[in-house]
Formats: C-alpha cells, structure tokens, sequence
C-alpha cells in the first residue's frame, strides 16, 4: 500500500525555518518524481515544488523562490522541504504528492506562521 | 503558469440530484503526447484531496460511476449524475500538461 506520511510542521514566527519532511513507503520511491503542495487555511490547493526522481533537477514557484529547498533521499525514502525566512503568507497545510497524476497525498502538516 | 477556472464556485443540491461542474483553462491542455492531463480531485474537511478522475473521463479504481468526466481543449465538466451525501465537500479540476501543475479555485458542493 502506498503511504505518504508528513511531518515537521509547527507554530513559528516570522522569519524563522523548519524542514518538512515525507515518509513514503509502498513503491519505488527513486522512480517518481515528488510535489510539495500547500492549502492556506478555507483556501485552494497551490502548487510549490517539484523534485525529479533522481534530485537532479528541481522547480519552484515563485512564491517560494529562495527561500524554500526541496530535496530528496532515495536511500532513506524520504522527500524534504527546507523553508527559510517563513511569512505569514505561507502559513498552510503541506501535502507531498507523488508525481504528475497526483493519485496519492499524504495527509499534510500545518505550518502556521505567526508572532 | 496555466491558470484553471472553476464554476460555479458553489453548488448546493438536493440528495439524489444530479450536479455539474465547469473547469477552463486558459490554454490548450493537449499534451504533445495526444493525451489530456486533466484530472478531478474530491476533498472533504480536514482531509487531503483524493483523486476521482483522471485525462478527462477515466475514473480511478472505487470511484463510483455516478461519477464522470468530459471535455476537450480547455472546457471540461464532472458531473454527478445522482448526489449522495458522502459527495459533499471541494472538488478541483488539475492539470499537470504543462509544468507546474496546477489547480482551479476548487467548487464546494453541499446538501441543500
């Protein structure tokens, strides 16, 4: 069974980090390419980053640009965000997505950013 | 970045109803492969989206056939032909044609 599972996510406030990671177990973890995707509080899904398969190559939306890193073990199964300099505005529950059909989510971790 | 529009932006139905939901896109979701990358996801509160229909009109195995999926270029429809209350909640259409995949505004359905 395909299981993505999240963790890391906190209350925090601005300007400070956190690293959210992604357990996933079930399948080949090196042979998909991964998402992060945030939903803000009563809002819509917003893609943030990929990963390709091998960590090879990486994208971002602008949004998070600089500030945030995504990464990945394959060793250890594992999908990573690194998020700096955290606003307000990306306060959200976190999903890792498995690939482009987006057929299996974890259940996401809140990051709430707040003084 | 494609941008995704859904309406109606809410649907209240009446069990047993049939309901309709409309999902543009703001350019050609062809991919260059022939296939359409447009799925449909259902999300109930506090729970993370689940993925009902995929390239347009294929469900995803569970997903009951009161469930479908139609549609071409940019203009497609989910309709459920017989809400049932275990429907209620966000559904957003996604594509993932294009680099980075993205997701409508999402239309919330709910009983009347």
């Amino acid at each position: 069974e395909v299981q993505l599972v999240e963790s890391g996510g906190g209350l925090l406030q601005p300007g400070g980090s956190l690293r959210l990671s992604c357990a996933a177990s079930g399948f080949t973890f090196s042979n998909h390419w991964m998402h992060w995707v945030r939903q803000a509080p009563g809002k819509e899904l917003v893609w943030v980053s990929l990963i390709n398969n091998d960590g090879s190559s990486t994208t971002y939306a602008d949004s998070v640009k600089g500030r945030f890193t995504i990464s990945r073990d394959n060793a250890k199964n594992t999908l990573y965000l690194e998020m700096n300099s955290l606003r307000a505005e990306d306060t959200a529950v976190y999903y890792c997505v498995r690939d482009n059909s987006a057929a299996y989510w974890g259940q996401g971790t809140l990051v709430t950013v707040s003084s | 970045d494609i941008v995704m529009t859904q309406t109606p932006l809410s649907s209240p139905v009446i069990l047993g109803q049939p309901a309709s939901i409309s999902c543009r896109s703001s350019q050609s979701l062809v991919h260059s492969d022939g296939r359409t990358y447009l799925s449909w996801l259902h999300q109930r509160p506090g729970q993370p989206p689940r993925l009902l229909i995929y390239e347009i009109s294929n469900r995803l195995s569970g997903v009951p056939d009161r469930f479908s999926g139609s549609g071409t270029g940019t203009d497609f429809t989910l309709k459920i032909s017989r809400v049932e209350a275990e429907d209620v909640g966000v559904y957003y259409c996604m594509q993932a044609t294009q680099a980075p995949i993205t997701f409508g505004g999402g239309t919330k359905v709910e009983i009347k």
